[in-house]
This record gives C-alpha cells, structure tokens and sequence, in this order.
C-alpha cells in the first residue's frame, strides 16, 4: 500500500464550529507533515511530526491542533478559524524525517472552506 | 524573495514538444525534489537530486542541477497532454540542525493536444 488518505475530500465549517481532518498512511513511514496550499501558490508547511512526536510547528496560529495518536494516523483539529484559512490542506508522509533521502508522499487533500 | 523561485510561470506548448522550467534558491541545499500536482489534488514525487549530483533521469524526465548558479531544471520531453499540471520544486536545507523543506512558486504547464 503506497498510498496516502485523507477524509474528509471536502469540508466546509463555520467560524465557531470545531472539526478535524484525517490522514492515515500505511508504508511504515515514521515522518508524517500537513502542509497549507492556498489557489495557485505552492504548499507551506504547517507541521511535521516524527516518530509521533510534533517535530516542526512553523509558527501555525493555535486554532490549528495537530495530533499524532500513532505511527499511521496524522489529525488537524480546526477551531475558531478565520475565512482566510479557507484552503487544500495536505497530508505527507516519508520514511524518516528529512535527512536528505526521503520522497514524501503526499495525500490528495481536504479542500476547506470556512464561512 | 522565496527560497525557490520557478520560472516561466507559466508554458504552454505543443503536444510533442519538449518543456523546460527552471528551478532557483538562495540557500545552499541538501538535495532538491520535484513535483507534479494535477489540479487541486495532492502532490506526485518526480526526482529527488542530491546536492552532489548534477543530472538524473526518469523515463521522459531530465534534472539538472547546478549548485554553483543555485539553480536546477526539469526537462519533460515528447510531451502529452496527460503531463498538463503544476511542477514544483522544493528544497532541502540544514541550518545548525534545523531542516526546512521549500516548494518554489511553481510552473504551470498546459500541454495542447
């Protein structure tokens, strides 16, 4: 299984509302990564997560949670977001973290919309 | 200005022919990666090129990579239509122990059938 899913495809959310988004991977891969991509503008990194433990917050305002309950599976939970959060979260994975060898794989996406 | 700048923007060509786009940083790297998104949907690995290499291939795929001009580009050749998509590139750096990963603005290929 060299894939990498992501539930749900499509969210839309209120800004008092409180949701999550999925990730599960199942290539035995130890460094998982959420990443924001807005319209026509390249992936940023959120968070990087390796061996379960949060490794990397690139300075994500609080209203985005991550949680790592084990090797397979990567949340984002979303509370109090803005309008301009609206946009294609990704989900990656790689063997390891960074080390200049790993390809991530990545997650179709979950396209948020927040009204 | 962006670790990874990408251009052209945009190209757009021929069935048949071959595409270019170029990659620059500003920092040096530990390797440099490659990616096609189709649109909205995820990421697809291309080519990963270490900073001590200078050219490798993939099927129809070419990188080159010149850490001296900071610079690296993706050859598509005898193009499809099926190979319309957005190419990233993004590095790797360290920093006393501290990784960042980067993707460049992007290019957006529109091969024409």
């Amino acid at each position: 299984d060299t894939e990498v899913t992501q539930t749900p495809k499509h969210l839309v959310m209120g800004m008092t509302n409180k949701k999550s988004l999925k990730c599960e991977q199942h290539m035995g891969h130890r460094a998982m990564y959420w990443y924001k991509q807005k319209a026509k503008k390249p992936p940023e990194l959120m968070f990087v997560y390796s061996y379960e433990k949060l490794s990397i917050n690139e300075s994500v305002p609080s209203r985005f949670s991550p949680e790592c309950p084990n090797s397979s599976l990567l949340n984002l939970h979303l509370h109090a977001l803005q309008p301009e959060d609206s946009a294609l979260y990704l989900c990656a994975s790689s063997q390891d973290e960074w080390r200049g060898y790993n390809e991530q794989f990545f997650g179709p996406g979950t396209r948020l919309t927040v009204l | 200005s962006q670790q990874g700048e990408e251009d052209p923007q945009a190209l757009s060509i021929q069935e048949g022919e071959n595409a270019t786009m170029n990659c620059s940083y500003k920092t040096s790297i530990n390797n440099l990666q490659w990616y096609r998104q189709n649109s909205g949907r995820g990421l697809v690995h291309l080519i990963l090129i270490r900073s001590n290499e200078r050219e490798k291939h993939s099927g129809r795929l070419r990188v080159t990579l010149d850490t001296s001009k900071k610079s690296s580009s993706l050859l598509i050749t005898a193009s499809r239509a099926a190979d319309t998509a957005s190419y990233f590139c993004a590095t790797e750096t360290s920093t006393s122990g501290t990784y960042k990963y980067i993707f460049g603005t992007g290019t957006r290929l529109k091969v024409l059938a």
